[in-house]
């Protein structure tokens, strides 16, 4: 099992909707979560972390269920500029106590006009 | 604006070839990550370093490719032989990881690597 799942999708969906993606990590011992963008052919970039008791960016709501070992990220009102790849990012315990940093496979979103 | 900086951006070898790609971190960032990135795969997480130390590398084909950090301010992955299996982007990322909790990293632009 991966430590880190997404469903690749893509989710295709008209401006204005909103959606939502979800992200299973199989180690218990995770420490820090987040979620990266990542543009067609660019490098992933930070779009926010994931903070136990759930958190928001304007559009952006993440949230994080640790019982079930899962993190959200919903993206109301969505705009064409929101067409990216979304990765999952999950930290957890590495050789010598030092953390290793893991990437799901991410989930293509499109946004349609 | 700080920012990682790999190099080459692009690069095309044949079969066999070794091939050297070279990240510099951000200055004062104490983990280097090496990932590749291929549609099959996704991000691999290869190697990583804590204050140029290698922490792990089980992500890597021991046989053929190699990570170093001769100095703060240089990672290098290597691949020899090179293998057309090898064909994906590589990314570089740095961060400052403080009491092993996994802060923001920052990747480069990644290194484009086709084998024929």
């Amino acid at each position: 099992r991966k430590e880190v799942e997404q469903d690749p999708g893509p989710f295709n969906v008209p401006e204005g909707a909103t959606v939502a993606f979800n992200c299973t990590y199989s180690n218990s011992a995770s420490q820090s979560f987040f979620w990266y963008r990542q543009d067609c052919r660019k490098e992933p970039k930070l779009l926010m972390s994931v903070y136990s008791s759930g958190n928001e960016d304007g559009r952006f709501t993440a949230q994080l269920n640790r019982a079930s070992q899962y993190i959200s990220l919903l993206i109301r009102d969505s705009k064409l500029s929101d067409s990216a790849t979304y990765l999952c990012v999950v930290t957890l315990p590495g050789y010598s106590s030092a953390s290793k940093i893991i990437f799901g496979s991410g989930t293509r979103l499109s946004i349609r006009p | 604006d700080a920012r990682v900086t790999q190099t080459p951006r692009h690069k095309v070898t044949e079969m066999g070839q070794e091939v050297t790609m070279r990240c510099q971190p951000i200055l004062g960032h104490n983990t280097v990550f090496w990932y590749r990135q291929t549609m099959m795969q996704g991000l691999e997480l290869l190697a990583y370093f804590r204050n140029r130390a290698p922490l792990d590398d089980s992500g890597m084909p021991k046989d053929r490719f190699s990570a170093e950090m001769p100095d703060a301010t240089l990672a290098t992955l290597k691949i020899q032989p090179s293998e057309p299996r090898d064909s994906a982007v590589y990314f570089c990322a740095s961060g400052l990881v403080l009491n092993d909790k996994g802060n923001t990293i920052y990747f480069g632009e990644g290194s484009w690597l086709t084998v024929v």
